[in-house]
């Protein structure tokens, strides 16, 4: 199956600052997706993105299918976005294969 | 409903006793996917229904997980005699497969504990 692989695993930032997190995976995928888990364990889908770049607020997401990885940015962080960022992919439209996370703390 | 829903929240089992968890998916949602998440570690997958039919599941890890879907809408995992290996939170999404955003839903999960 897909191999997906997720750097760093553990960021802290000061409140303000930007970060970018990265997902690489081994094979052609037509599913991505990133999540944010949050302290309470709640998933929440921030992208569906496959293919090209996606903006929500702060948030942004690229993804490069050719060459296999996509990023999620943070811009202007905040202690609400401390939690696990996690990617998921799926070489079908259906399944996905998620990857260990990127654990965030954000310090205010 | 608005959301996927998911019960009971929190579940104590004792070792050998079976347990049923519940999903109600987004309404209209023809997936529905069922996933393992132990402490510290990303969802792992179960199983995947489209409408009424189990299209996978490989992802059970034993004869002893179940999952069905009946009418197309609620789910129910089942786990009969419960190992403490089973202790994880289990997570239900749903999703629409011919929409552009293939984005799931997640639910709260059901945090299994077996003793």
């Amino acid at each position: 199956g897909i191999q997906v692989e997720q750097s760093p695993p553990d960021l802290i930032l000061q409140e303000g600052a930007n970060s970018t997190l990265r997902c690489n995976f081994s094979d052609s995928v037509n599913n991505l997706q990133w999540f944010h888990q949050n302290p309470w364990g709640q998933l929440i889908n921030l992208f569906y993105i496959p293919s090209g770049t996606k903006q929500n607020g702060r948030l942004s997401a690229t993804t490069v299918a050719t060459e296999r990885y996509s990023l999620l940015y943070i811009s202007s962080s905040q202690t609400t976005d401390s939690g696990v960022y996690f990617c998921a992919v799926g070489g079908g439209y259906q399944k996905v294969t998620f990857g260990i996370g990127t654990k965030l703390q954000v310090i205010p | 409903g608005a959301g996927v829903s998911q019960s009971p929240r929190y579940k104590v089992a004792k070792r050998g006793q079976d347990v049923a968890l519940r999903c109600d998916p987004i309404s209209g949602h023809v997936s529905l996917f069922w996933y393992q998440q132990a402490l510290g570690q990303g969802p792992e997958f179960l199983t995947y229904f489209q409408n009424e039919a189990q299209l996978d599941k490989s992802g059970l890890p034993s004869d002893r997980f179940f999952a069905e879907r009946p009418e197309g809408s609620v789910s129910t995992l089942k786990i009969q005699r419960t190992q403490q290996e089973d202790s994880a939170v289990y997570l239900c999404a749903s999703s629409q497969p011919w929409a552009q955003d293939l984005g799931y839903t997640f639910g709260s999960g059901t945090r299994l504990t077996v003793v």
